[in-house]
């Protein structure tokens, strides 16, 4: 079965410093991979995504992933975190275009000045 | 937000009573979505829609009701028989591919309060 997994409900990182969010998955076939954040009682916004290629993805507001095929994870990070980075972040997948795409539970992430 | 729409932001009703949550966009996608947002639970997906007039069930269908009579719209009904229908409903749209996955876009959201 397919499935996605935010192994962190909450992840605290100092203003400047570099912050990783993890997500792993599981899937037979190849995946393809999404994060969003959403900020409070608004809709989700798409971040980046992998679909193939280079495992480094480059997306929104300075946010990349790095895709690890052996270590089934898609983890999210971003060099120097800002405030304005809090928000909670979700971790998606999917395996083909006949497919749903499947949400994490999402990991909130608060950035302190 | 993009270019979806949902109304109204704050909904109230009694219980026993049908609402209907509206969702329109200006994107041109042709597939469509509702989830349901419970705290400390993700999305959940209720219905989803490839094609107009045509929308299958979701992982939690059940006292949900659905229509696709245009392209740009997806109404959602949440009906008496839901058990526990207070929630965050997400409508989201993309684009339909056959080979590829594409990225939803996500409208601002309905909170619904049943009491």
């Amino acid at each position: 079965a397919q499935s996605v997994a935010q192994p962190e409900d909450q992840v605290n990182v100092a203003e400047g410093n570099p912050l990783t969010v993890k997500c792993t998955y599981s899937v037979s076939g190849n995946p393809y991979l999404f994060w969003y954040v959403q900020y409070p009682n608004r809709g989700l916004q798409f971040l980046l995504k992998y679909i193939t290629g280079d495992n480094l993805v480059k997306g929104s507001y300075g946010f990349e992933a790095e895709f690890n095929k052996s270590q089934t994870s898609f983890h999210l990070k971003k060099p120097s975190a800002l405030v304005s980075d809090s928000a909670l972040y979700f971790c998606a997948l999917s395996y083909s275009s006949a497919s749903k795409i499947i949400f994490g539970s999402g990991t909130r992430l608060s950035i302190r000045p | 937000d993009g270019g979806i729409t949902q109304s109204p932001k704050y909904l109230f009703r009694k219980e026993g009573q049908n609402v209907t949550l509206s969702c329109e966009q200006n994107l041109n996608h042709d597939a469509m979505y509702w989830y349901r947002q419970d705290p400390g639970q993700g999305l959940r997906l209720i219905y989803y829609s490839q094609i107009v007039n045509d929308f299958q069930k979701g992982d939690i269908a059940e006292g949900y009701s659905v229509s696709r009579e245009k392209k740009e719209s997806f109404p959602l009904t949440v009906t008496s028989a839901q058990k526990n229908p207070t929630a965050f409903y997400l409508c989201a749209s993309s684009i339909s591919g056959s080979s590829v996955v594409y990225e939803q876009y996500f409208g601002p959201g309905t909170r619904l309060t049943v009491t």
